[in-house]
This record gives C-alpha cells, structure tokens and sequence, in this order.
C-alpha cells in the first residue's frame, strides 16, 4: 500500500512565523505535490515537483516555498506566516508509471495561524 | 466556464438509496477520470480510476464516463452511512501533464 505520511496533523502557529511542513513517501514516486484545501475553494495546488531538486509552481504558488532534496520527502514552507494561510494542507504522491496520474494523499495537517 | 463543475450539495439520502453525484467539464484534452472520497478531517482517497469513456464497476460503485457529454458520473447502489463523506471527482489530460484538476467535492450523508 502507498504510504504518505505528514510530520504533523495540527499545528498552531505566529503570524510572521516561518513555518515547515514535511511529507514523505514511501513508494519510490517521483511525483509530489502540495493542495491547500479551503470550504468553498476545493483543492488548490501551491507547488509539484517532478524530480529532486526540481519544482514548479502551481496555481496559487505566492507566500509559499517548496524543497526536495531527497526523492521521498517533499517540504512546503511558509516563509512569514499569514492569518490567511490558515487551511488545511494536503501534500500527495504520484509514480510516472501507470496510472501516473493517480495521486495519493496524505491525512493533512491543519494550520491555524493566529 | 469553470474546467470542472460539482454541485456541492449537501446530499442527504437514506440508507439502501442508490445515490448519483456528477461532474461536468469543459477542457476536452481530459482523459483521465478519477473519484475520490474523503472522511471529514481526512485526506482524499482514492476510490475509482477511469480511462476514457464508458463505465467502470467495483462493488457497490459504478463510474461512469461520458465523453462527448463531458459528463462522468458516480452511482453508489445499497448506500451506507459509512459512505457519508465528501466526493470529489478528478481528471487529467495525461501525458507529461502532471496536474490534476478537481470539482469541488460533494457532501453526502446517508442517515440509518
């Protein structure tokens, strides 16, 4: 079974705070993203990488950071953190095998930013 | 136009009702079709994967596909209150395209 783990399932943090939000996978995926995921809005992709040490932004990429040093673990930070950053964030995982465009999710960690 | 329409509901039925959620889009290059559910205070999970149209049986769960309609559809037969859970319904044009697009998930609730 495909395993996307993320570091924390809540957190509570600053405005202006940096903030770090780890996920890693355990399927050897070359693909990873990260969704934000708001009532009313759905699902919003902020950044995916295809690769270590490559990314690219996705629809709603500003005041956030992404990193990917190693295949399994994808990092998204908050460089100064917002009141109106406070979501749900959801990182997942595809494979360029079939079907590539599966993505698997992680449970979430729920931000509240004060 | 929005690329993937999903009424939100709610939707609210009684146990052993068969329920039928839909998604409509607008972006033809779509190929790839994909239903997800998701427990509250979850992350999405995957539960039906369909390539191109027509239908697509897994228990008590069909998918169905149209794509001249640009119409897929989820039918759930003998629901349960354990089926109680946002549905989110999403595709992709395939390829080196890596980016899903979904609708905006709709709540349902099946009450004993």
């Amino acid at each position: 079974d495909v395993k996307v783990t993320q570091s924390s399932r809540y957190l509570v943090k600053r405005t202006g705070e940096k903030v770090f939000l780890e996920c890693v996978q355990d399927m050897d995926h070359e693909n990873m993203f990260w969704y934000r995921q708001d009532p009313g809005l759905g699902l919003r992709l902020i950044y995916f990488s295809y690769d270590v040490k490559m990314k690219e932004k996705g629809d709603i990429p500003e005041g956030y950071s992404v990193s990917r040093e190693k295949k399994e673990r994808f990092s998204l930070i908050l460089e100064s953190a917002s009141t109106n950053q406070t979501s749900m964030y959801l990182c997942a995982s595809s494979s360029l095998g079939r079907p590539q465009e599966t993505q698997y999710f992680g449970p979430g960690t729920r931000l509240l930013v004060l | 136009q929005k690329e993937v329409e999903q009424d939100p509901g709610p939707l609210s039925v009684p146990e052993g009702a068969i329920v039928s959620l839909n998604c409509t889009y607008s972006n033809s290059a779509f190929q790839y079709f994909m239903w997800y559910r998701q427990y509250s205070r979850k992350g999405p999970e995957l539960l039906m994967y369909t390539y191109s149209s027509g239908n697509k049986e897994d228990g008590r769960f069909t998918a169905q596909v149209d794509k001249s309609s640009k119409y897929i559809s989820l039918f759930i037969r003998d629901s349960q209150p354990s089926d109680s859970a946002t549905y989110l319904c999403a595709m992709i044009s395939g390829g080196s395209n890596y980016k899903l697009t979904f609708g905006k998930g709709t709540l349902l609730t099946v009450n004993p």
